[in-house]
């Protein structure tokens, strides 16, 4: 069965770094592209970038752009969501899922909260 | 950027029903065009993609159409079950931006 699996739900101050993770299973992790979308409170799905595990080429959306650090680590099947600096709007679920498009299967989410 | 529209942003009908949700590109997209439903809480799910080709374990009473600019997605017989937001998402070009959103729910 094909799986990916988000890390658990995290708490962050404004300024803070984070980096969440989305590890797939069931499949050849580097014969597909991941990709990670937000949903805001409330809001629809915002897609914010792909990547290709095989080599890591990575396409981001210019809404996020430079906002945040799409990467990969292939030996243990995990791809990656950073931010250097959380912002309190950047309180939102967010989710990975597999290809380059359309995305399908998706992981579970990992919400993030950022608050003082 | 290609912007993505969908109308209406909200629907309230009874079970078995026939509902048709509109979105709409801002260019031409050919047929890279997928839908998606988020049930309340749950995790967003693949229902359609080059426009109208169904998932697979999708039941067949959802359907998509159009090409271009225009698609509609179609539930033939609305079920209790298919109360969820319903968005679309352009895959021509990247960024592979999705529509705001269309809720349905039960009269």
């Amino acid at each position: 069965e094909v799986q990916l699996v988000q890390s658990g739900a995290e708490v962050k101050k404004p300024g803070e770094s984070l980096k969440i993770s989305c590890k797939g299973s069931g499949y050849r992790f580097t014969n597909y592209w991941i990709g990670w979308v937000r949903q805001m409170p409330g809001k629809g799905l915002e897609w914010m970038g792909i990547i290709y595990p095989a080599d890591s080429d990575t396409r981001y959306s210019p809404s996020f752009q430079g906002q945040v650090t799409i990467s990969v680590d292939k030996s243990i099947s995990t791809a990656y969501l950073q931010w250097s600096s959380l912002k309190a709007s950047d309180t939102a679920m967010y989710y990975c899922a597999r290809g380059y498009a359309p995305f399908d299967p998706w992981g579970q989410g990992t919400l993030v909260i950022v608050s003082s | 950027d290609i912007q993505m529209t969908q109308s209406p942003s909200s629907l309230s009908a009874s079970v078995g029903d026939r509902i048709t949700i509109t979105c709409r590109a801002s260019q031409g997209i050919s047929n890279y065009l997928a839908w998606y439903q988020q049930k309340p809480g749950k995790v967003p799910k693949l229902l359609i993609y080059a426009a109208s080709t169904l998932q697979s374990g999708v039941p067949s009473r959802f359907s998509g159409s159009g090409s271009g600019t225009d698609f509609t997605l179609t539930i033939s017989s609305l079920q209790p079950e298919d109360v969820a937001t319903y968005s679309c998402q352009k895959y021509h070009s990247a960024p592979f931006t999705f529509g705001p959103g269309t809720k349905v729910d039960i009269k």
